[in-house]
């Protein structure tokens, strides 16, 4: 079974300007989540979807948004780039019920903000 | 409020020694909890959880955690060490039904030759 993919793995861009990643779970997932991660301030959650729909989410500005479709990919758009916004951004997608539920996570994509 | 310490930022060990990575948490509920690794430029791999039951839990690559509810901990351990264990772990938390893992800041490992 293919696991989590991420697309592009390596983005380079200016301050403001938009930027959107691509995220395809393992297949049978209904569930991606987004995690930032940066030196300073680590693992940190964006949101999650699950069959379409936002179900959770973390505390970041609403320049961070996501959406999920019908096939379980999920995207990530970040609007008005930030310096701060260069981190590495990690997909995870989860699968089980119960005592068999992990989430896998994908080898991300390295954002920098120029 | 929730949250997940892991004291130690870096640890070196020769290889073939043992180890022992600290993870402590605050979680309101019955937690679910992780152990990930990350090497350099890559995604977390997951060594093991804990969901209930036996609280020594065995994990691939040779690691095994124990869960101990009195003090709090989820304790990562390997018996000897490899030097292709050299990367960063970071420990989570979790409940079942909700995917707001809240992870720890990371433990970065170093194995000597």
């Amino acid at each position: 079974k293919a696991g989590v993919t991420q697309t592009p793995r390596y983005l380079i861009k200016t301050r403001g300007q938009q930027v959107t990643l691509s995220c395809s779970p393992i297949s049978g997932h209904r569930s991606v989540s987004w995690y930032q991660q940066t030196p300073g301030q680590g693992l940190q959650f964006l949101f999650e979807y699950f069959s379409e729909t936002q179900r959770n989410k973390g505390n970041f500005p609403g320049r961070f948004s996501g959406r999920q479709f019908s096939n379980s990919r999920s995207e990530m758009n970040v609007s008005t780039l930030e310096l701060g916004d260069s981190a590495l951004y990690l997909c995870a997608s989860r699968g089980g019920t119960g005592p068999q539920e992990t989430q896998y996570f994908g080898p991300g994509t390295r954002l920098l903000v120029l | 409020a929730q949250s997940v310490t892991q004291p130690d930022i870096h640890i070196t060990v020769s290889e073939g020694a043992s180890l022992e990575l600290r993870c402590n948490y605050s979680y309101g509920a019955t937690p679910y909890l992780f152990w990930y690794v990350q090497s350099p430029g890559q995604g977390l791999q997951l060594l093991l959880k804990y969901f209930s039951g036996d609280t020594l839990v065995q994990g691939i690559k040779g690691f095994e955690a124990e869960f101990k509810r009195s003090q709090s901990s989820f304790n990562l351990r390997k018996p000897s060490v490899h030097w292709s264990d050299a990367a960063e772990y970071f420990c989570a938390v979790g409940a079942s039904g909700t995917y707001k893992y809240i992870f720890g800041t990371g433990t970065r490992l170093k194995v000597l030759a």
